[in-house]
């Protein structure tokens, strides 16, 4: 079993729609959790950290965790074709560990 | 803040050759860095972890031989490729994380692309 997976897509949302991005991990003391963008051929950048249970707001991101099912997800609302990316998953109890990533497609 | 600057951001020269890659904290101190791999369309490929002062820790499989880590102040860690070969042609990316590792993020340099001819 992984330590962090995610789907790897690709997932098609239209323009304007809601996009979720979902993570599930393995090791049941991890502490923090992050998700990362990547666009094609760039290196990842941070967008969105969590470290309670619930729902964390960023602007038109949502990042959301549930330690209790070893689960965070993303959402992106009012989804645009520059949200078009791989996003990461990465959970971090001393040590990060990054999902494969899933890649998102933004249809106009 | 927490900007990570990696040089150069392309490499292209000569089977043999040795290519080095810089990996810079410009607004934090970074105990520790860590060196990532990535081919085309393919994960995040941790290599080898690298801490100030001391020797770097390698993920099983890669070669420390091979894969040279200097990270001799707070601020900077360089990769060095020996003798590099085509099938050593990748992306090549830094990160590193303000304040040590606990439960910060890591913040990514931009990348160095390597090509072996």
């Amino acid at each position: 079993q992984k330590e962090v997976e995610q789907n790897s897509g690709p997932l098609s949302v239209p323009e304007g729609a809601i996009a979720s991005l979902n993570c599930t991990y393995s090791d049941r003391g991890s502490q923090s959790f992050f998700w990362y963008r990547q666009y094609s051929g760039k290196s990842p950048e941070l967008i969105m950290f969590i470290y309670s249970n619930g729902d964390k707001e960023d602007g038109r991101f949502t990042a959301q965790l549930n330690k209790a099912s070893q689960y965070v997800s993303l959402l992106i609302r009012d989804s645009q074709p520059s949200d078009s990316a791989t996003y990461l998953c990465a959970v971090n109890n001393n040590d990060m560990r990054f999902g494969a990533g899933t890649r998102l497609t933004v249809k106009p | 803040g927490a900007v990570v600057s990696q040089h150069p951001s392309r490499v292209i020269c000569k089977s043999g050759t040795s290519v080095k890659i810089e990996c810079r904290s410009l607004d934090f101190q970074a105990t520790t860095m860590f060196w990532y791999r990535q081919f085309p369309k393919k994960s995040l490929m941790l290599m080898a972890t690298s801490n100030e002062g001391s020797k770097a820790t390698y993920e099983q499989g890669v070669e420390k031989d091979k894969f040279l880590i200097n990270h001799a102040s707070l601020t900077l860690s360089t990769l060095t490729v020996t003798s590099a070969h085509p099938e050593d042609s990748s992306f090549y990316i830094c990160s590193a994380v303000d304040g040590g590792t606990g439960n910060q993020p890591q913040h990514f340099g931009d990348g160095t692309r390597l090509s072996i001819l």
